[in-house]
């Protein structure tokens, strides 16, 4: 079954810190891969997208994924969290059929 | 650019009512969705639709939950009756394109967010 998985329901990072939130698909073949932020109260936005060519990936905000097909990941990485980061973070792949996976909540500690 | 519009807000009912969303895609943009999102979960796809037509409808409650885009531009969203388990945001989104699978990025509204009680 096609399936988007975030092992992290919720991290705390310091601000300053570098940043990696995990995400992992199941699909028969490679799907479209996004990221969204979502803050409180507000709709979806789009971080990055991934469709083929360099599995290194470059969005707002000084995101940045990397698809691993060996992995089926595509893990959102940041260098320095800067206090506005903190929200909720979802991956989703688009295989005919958009799906999310259930989120990360990032709280970031001044 | 204008995004996409949602309205209600917010909106608190009690079960059996029925309720009503409406969304105003970004001008032009052929497709169009609706989404449930439920606390503490990402966002699920109740309803496709590419121009006022329905693409995808399969995970729908068909009993209670109806949607329509008359002519292609805005669409509703009802629920009639209302169920508790129904309180959850209702985000809408669009995108350019014609098609299933595109490199064509999905914009979202801000949602409406339901209570039920």
């Amino acid at each position: 079954a096609q399936s988007v998985t975030q092992p992290d329901i919720h991290i705390t990072v310091s601000e300053g810190a570098s940043l990696e939130l995990r995400c992992n698909y199941s699909y028969g073949a490679t799907p479209y891969l996004f990221w969204y932020v979502q803050s409180p109260g507000q709709g979806l936005q789009l971080l990055l997208k991934y469709f083929s060519g360099d599995t290194l990936v470059q969005g707002i905000k000084g995101f940045e994924a990397e698809f691993k097909r060996s992995q089926s990941s595509f893990n959102l990485r940041k260098p320095s969290v800067h206090w506005s980061d903190a929200a909720e973070y979802f991956c989703a792949v688009d295989n005919n059929d958009m799906r999310f996976g259930a989120g990360t909540r990032l709280t970031v500690k001044p | 650019e204008a995004g996409v519009a949602q309205s209600p807000r917010y909106k608190i009912i009690e079960k059996r009512q029925s309720v009503a969303f409406w969304c105003n895609p970004i001008s032009g943009h052929a497709t169009l969705y609706w989404y449930q999102q439920i606390l503490g979960q990402g966002p699920k796809l109740l309803i496709q639709f590419q121009n006022n037509g329905v693409v995808d409808d399969s995970q729908l409650p068909k009993d209670r939950f109806s949607a329509e885009r008359l002519k292609g531009v805005d669409s509703t969203l009802k629920i009639q009756p209302a169920k508790l388990e129904d309180s959850a945001v209702y985000l809408c989104a669009s995108r350019l394109s014609y098609g299933g699978l595109s490199q064509e990025t999905q914009y979202f509204g801000p949602g409406t967010r339901l209570l039920v009680l």
